[in-house]
């Protein structure tokens, strides 16, 4: 079984420039999270989604970071304009909702200078 | 709210020594708990988990047992070897809900 497909692994911009990050959860998982992980930390919810439905994201700085969801199934987060503050691993999770288990993709590693 | 408190590292310890990795948990109703690892340049596995009170979750010789009565899910090895070196997050969950993570312990493993 495939696991959670994130590209790019990483990603360098300059700030104020636009960036993009893909996520292809695993088939037939309806629930997908965007997580945040800051270097030396534990991983914070970005969005989560039901499908296509964003159920969760009160999190998410909606002054420049979007999310969609088309069609349940694949996902991508963009930012726009990127600050030196974005710098950090954005991960996406996917859900078994009959284990209750979440599996989480590689990440992309994010460097805004 | 629910919020996980792990013990800081790093932890260093030598092959086959003993290892616990502390971490309590606050949280409203009935979580689940879990242990993920990271290991360098890879992304986050998951170790073990437990549903319910009581439940022990054990993986790879891994061990954690849910206590309630202490808020407790602490993490367990008996005999740690070179490839156990990873950073280790504590996390719970309630149903569908996004994972609260602790900030993730490093344990280096040396020979």
């Amino acid at each position: 079984e495939a696991g959670v497909v994130q590209s790019p692994r990483y990603k360098i911009i300059e700030k104020k420039q636009p960036v993009a990050f893909w996520c292809n959860p695993i088939s037939g998982h309806n629930t997908l999270y965007w997580y945040l992980q800051n270097l030396g930390q534990g991983p914070e919810l970005l969005i989560r989604y039901e499908n296509e439905e964003a159920v969760d994201d009160s999190q998410l700085p909606k002054d420049r970071f979007s999310a969609e969801r088309l069609k349940g199934v694949d996902s991508t987060l963009k930012i726009q304009p990127a600050e030196l503050g974005d710098s950090a691993v954005y991960l996406c999770a996917s859900r078994d909702s009959l284990k209750g288990e979440q599996f989480f993709g590689p990440g992309t590693r994010l460097t805004v200078l | 709210g629910n919020s996980v408190t792990q013990m800081e590292g790093p932890v260093t310890l030598s092959e086959e020594a003993f290892l616990t990795i502390n971490c309590t948990y606050t949280a409203t109703g009935y979580p689940s708990l879990f242990w993920y690892v990271q290991y360098p340049g890879e992304g986050l596995q998951l170790l073990l988990k437990a549903t319910k009170a009581d439940d022990k979750g054990s993986n790879k010789g891994f061990e954690a047992t849910y206590r309630k009565e202490t808020t407790s899910f602490h993490l367990e090895k008996g005999s740690v070897q070179v490839s156990d070196s990873a950073v280790y997050f504590c996390a719970l969950g309630n149903s569908g809900y996004a994972l609260n993570f602790g900030k993730g312990t490093s344990l280096l493993v040396t020979p």
